[in-house]
This record gives structure tokens, sequence and C-alpha cells, in this order.
């Protein structure tokens, strides 16, 4: 199992460009998660889904949105990018019940 | 509304010193607690969780209800220990992880 994929690893985004964030996982998860991680700042949800055509805000939504089509993808769109949004940005899945969520490598978006 | 607070953003010690991570939570009800770690240039990775009660590579952490308090400890640091550390906080269902800021420890030679 590859386990929770993201692409891409880095991305360099102008002010007000937009992009979508891959996230992909081969465990049959229902839920799945997008976090940003700032320095000192630990990680933040952003957006959740506990299944399929299901998705839910998390701590910090604003400029973001995500859809789940499909149970293995997840991707997490950015309509205007703004300099705020620079950050480490992880996707998570997990199966049911209060287990551990499995990480992806993540992605290092920069905004300028 | 959940809260997970480590006090230390930043921790240093020596080698085979022994070490402990604060963690202390607010959580209304019975939550389920994590330690998640993540090394240099790596995922971040599950260390451990209360509920199993394991001692991975070294590290125990007890949950204490009345103090809120779920603290990691390892008795003899090692070098290969230093990462960031991050405390984490579910309620039952799990469908949702709330973390700490993070701490970074660092073990010396």
């Amino acid at each position: 199992n590859a386990g929770v994929t993201q692409t891409p690893k880095f991305r360099i985004l102008k002010i007000g460009q937009s992009m979508t964030l891959q996230c992909t996982q081969d465990m049959n998860h229902n839920y799945m998660y997008w976090y940003r991680q700032d320095p000192g700042m630990g990680l933040k949800l952003i957006y959740y889904s506990v299944g399929a055509g299901i998705t839910d805000k998390g701590e910090v939504p604003n400029g973001y949105n995500v859809s789940r089509s499909t149970t293995e993808d997840f991707p997490l769109r950015l309509e205007l990018a703004a300099p705020s949004q620079t950050s480490v940005y992880f996707c998570a899945s997990k199966g049911q019940g209060p287990y551990e969520q499995y990480f992806g490598p993540g992605t290092r978006l920069t905004v300028t | 509304a959940q809260r997970v607070t480590q006090p230390e953003k930043l921790l240093s010690v020596f080698k085979g010193a022994p070490v402990e991570l604060k963690c202390n939570y607010s959580y209304s009800g019975s939550p389920e607690l994590f330690w998640y770690v993540q090394y240099s240039r790596q995922r971040l990775q599950l260390l451990l969780r209360h509920i199993s009660r394991e001692s991975i590579k070294g590290f125990t952490a007890d949950l204490n209800k009345g103090e809120t308090s779920f603290h990691l400890k390892k008795p003899f640091a090692q070098e290969e220990d230093s990462a960031m550390y991050y405390c984490a906080l579910s309620g039952p269902s799990g469908s949702r992880l709330t973390f700490g800021e993070g701490t970074q420890l660092t073990v010396n030679p």
C-alpha cells in the first residue's frame, strides 16, 4: 500500500492564482482530513470528510474548498491565493473509530 | 470547546537524561489522547495513544483525568528522539483531532 499520497511536494503561487492540492489514499478509509501546519501554531484542521459526498468545515476553512467524489480522493482547492495561505499542508485519513490518522508527506506552498 | 496545550515550544536535553513533554487538555467528556511525532523531513506518525497503554520506543504517557494531563515521558533520551512532538485529542467517535502547538525536542550528544 502506498498509504496517503499528496501532490505536488512544493509549489509557489502568485497572489490571486488558484490551485488544487491532490490527496489520495489506498486504505479504503472513510475519514479524510486537510490540515495546515504553521510554525509555532501546530496543525489546524481546514476541512474533513466522513465519507464520499460528505464534507465539513474545520477550524480554518476560509479561502479553501474541498470535494469528496470518491473514497480515495480528497482534493483541496485554493481559489484566490493570499500570502496568509503560505504554509505546509497535510492530508490524512483514518478508518472507523478513535484510531490512528495516517498522514501524507505534505505540500509546501508559498504565496508571493 | 476542546483544547490542547503544550507549554514548551522547545525542549533540549542531553543524551541519557530523562525527558518529559507536557500536555494539558480541556474537554467535557471522556477524551481519547494521542502523541504524534514528526522526525526531520518525514511525515507525522502516531507514537502512542492512551487507550492502548503501550510503551513505544521507550516512551510512555499516562492520562491523568484529575489534572487533565497526558505528559510524554522517557527515562533515557536518545539522539534519535530529536523531533517535533504533538499531543492530540479527540472525542469518543474519533472523527476529529485537535492538536497542540507542538514541542520541538532536541537531544544533545
